[in-house]
């Protein structure tokens, strides 16, 4: 049983195109986020919600839009894709500040 | 905008021997974390440290945290071919939000 799950795993897609990706965590945490990790593998918070309610929004282009139907589900929706996009996305959940667990996440290429 | 620096930023030794990894930063996190990343996967949570001059062992790694809750350390003994891997350090700030400020990482190599 995974405890954060995202899709897809990998994503290749052209520049301009529109594209989500999808978090499910079933561990009953209230915090969900979503981290970018670059080319040098430097981690970066984009965003936090709490119990479907948006906390972080850490200077994110608008093309940027997370969702969250409830608090079990986080996704994130690009518009507009540029190629300075591509990176590792990570979904992650917590309860605490000691309980946080991560996703596998989702390569994105933008071509 | 608080900031955490890690070194050695790539790290090559030999099986047996022994290395330490610094985090520090010139702000105060109520507490701080330690992952360990491999290729294709997320970071995988090791530790978290809260209290000042706090010490945990897991196995063969040692963190301790600073007195004044700014800098940690991740010391491995006698290092493994399974150590290797990305180790990060993770700082969360006060407050509810449990936010992850990371250091840039160290990349670890441990050659049989």
């Amino acid at each position: 049983d995974t405890a954060v799950s995202q899709t897809p795993k990998y994503l290749v897609t052209q520049m301009g195109n529109d594209k989500s990706i999808k978090c499910e965590q079933n561990l009953g945490h209230d915090t969900m986020y979503w981290y970018k990790q670059d080319s040098k593998k430097f981690l970066k918070i984009m965003f936090s919600y709490n119990n479907k309610e948006l906390i972080i929004n850490e200077t994110v282009p608008n093309r940027f839009s997370p969702k969250s139907p409830d608090k079990a589900h986080l996704n994130l929706h690009i518009n507009s894709l540029e190629l300075g996009d591509s990176a590792v996305y990570f979904c992650a959940s917590s309860q605490s500040e000691s309980g946080y667990t991560f996703g596998s996440g989702t390569r994105l290429t933008v071509v | 905008t608080q900031l955490l620096e890690q070194s050695p930023q790539f790290l090559s030794i030999q099986e047996g021997e022994n290395l330490t990894v610094y985090c520090n930063s010139s702000s105060v996190f109520s507490s701080l974390q330690w992952y360990r990343q491999e290729p294709g996967e997320g970071p995988v949570l090791l530790v978290t440290v809260v209290t000042g001059g706090e010490v945990k062992k897991l196995k063969r790694l040692t963190f301790q945290f600073g007195d004044a809750r700014k800098d940690s350390s991740l010391h491995i003994t006698a290092a493994q071919p399974g150590d290797t891997g990305l180790y990060l350090c993770a700082g969360i700030s006060g407050g509810s939000n449990y936010k992850l400020t990371f250091g840039k990482g160290t990349l670890l190599t441990v050659n049989p």
